[in-house]
């Protein structure tokens, strides 16, 4: 039972463009979700968080959104660029799970010059 | 400012064998953890440890055993390995309600 899922394997888009990458997740106890990007052969990097209490949170061009009633989240890169090309991976967590994460099985975002 | 580190990067085992595969991190973190990559299945949780001796398990735990007998460092044994354990391991640690950070991941095959 896939309680995270990333339903795109793969998107393209080009240098400058945004990047819309989708996650949904079926856990109610879900309150806490994180974005992670990562590079081949090195390890996930964090990237922008967001709690349930909120809707959105900004970092720069990266930009989380989450819709609760939907359980969905999307993260957001404006404007793209070249070195955003990696594999990102939705994770979430719930409260009083000693921080444990339940990872999507990413999708892998290619930026065109 | 080393942050998470695994030991070994790569491995081959025959069936059979046992290793172990460490993990140390700097940042003194209460929590730490061992996930493994598989193609088109992302992360997975083999166990977990939310301090100095303690471990529980996580989704994936069979075949695996783990010790933390000090707060910085986290063991994953692997007793007689199979093929079915050829993966990707990546080790974590992160305190209360903040991210997780990864190490760099041991590319373990097994034959």
């Amino acid at each position: 039972d896939q309680q995270v899922k990333q339903n795109s394997p793969s998107l393209s888009v080009q240098e400058g463009r945004i990047s819309i990458l989708n996650c949904d997740y079926t856990n109610s106890m879900f309150d806490y979700f994180l974005w992670y990007k990562k590079y081949p052969a090195e390890g996930p990097t964090f990237l922008i968080s967001i709690s349930s209490i909120k809707d959105k949170n900004e970092d720069g061009r990266f930009t989380v959104f989450l819709n609760k009633s939907a359980k969905h989240l999307s993260l957001h890169i404006v404007p793209s660029q070249p070195g955003d090309s990696a594999v990102y991976f939705c994770a979430a967590s719930a409260a009083g799970t000693a921080s444990k994460l339940t990872f999507g099985t990413g999708t892998r975002l290619q930026v065109t010059l | 400012n080393a942050g998470v580190t695994q030991t070994p990067k790569f491995r081959v085992l025959k069936t059979g064998q046992s290793m172990t595969l460490l993990c140390a991190q700097d940042m003194n973190h209460e929590y730490m953890y061992w996930y493994r990559q598989d193609p088109g299945m992302g992360l997975r949780l083999i166990h977990y440890s939310v301090g100095e001796g303690t471990t529980a398990k996580g989704e994936v735990p069979d075949g695996y055993n783990v010790s933390r007998l000090k707060k910085q460092n986290f063991l994953l044994g692997l007793e007689s390995a199979a093929p079915s354990q050829t993966s990707v391991y990546f080790c974590a640690s992160s305190s209360m309600n903040t991210e997780a950070f990864f190490g760099q991941g041991t590319r373990l095959t097994v034959v």
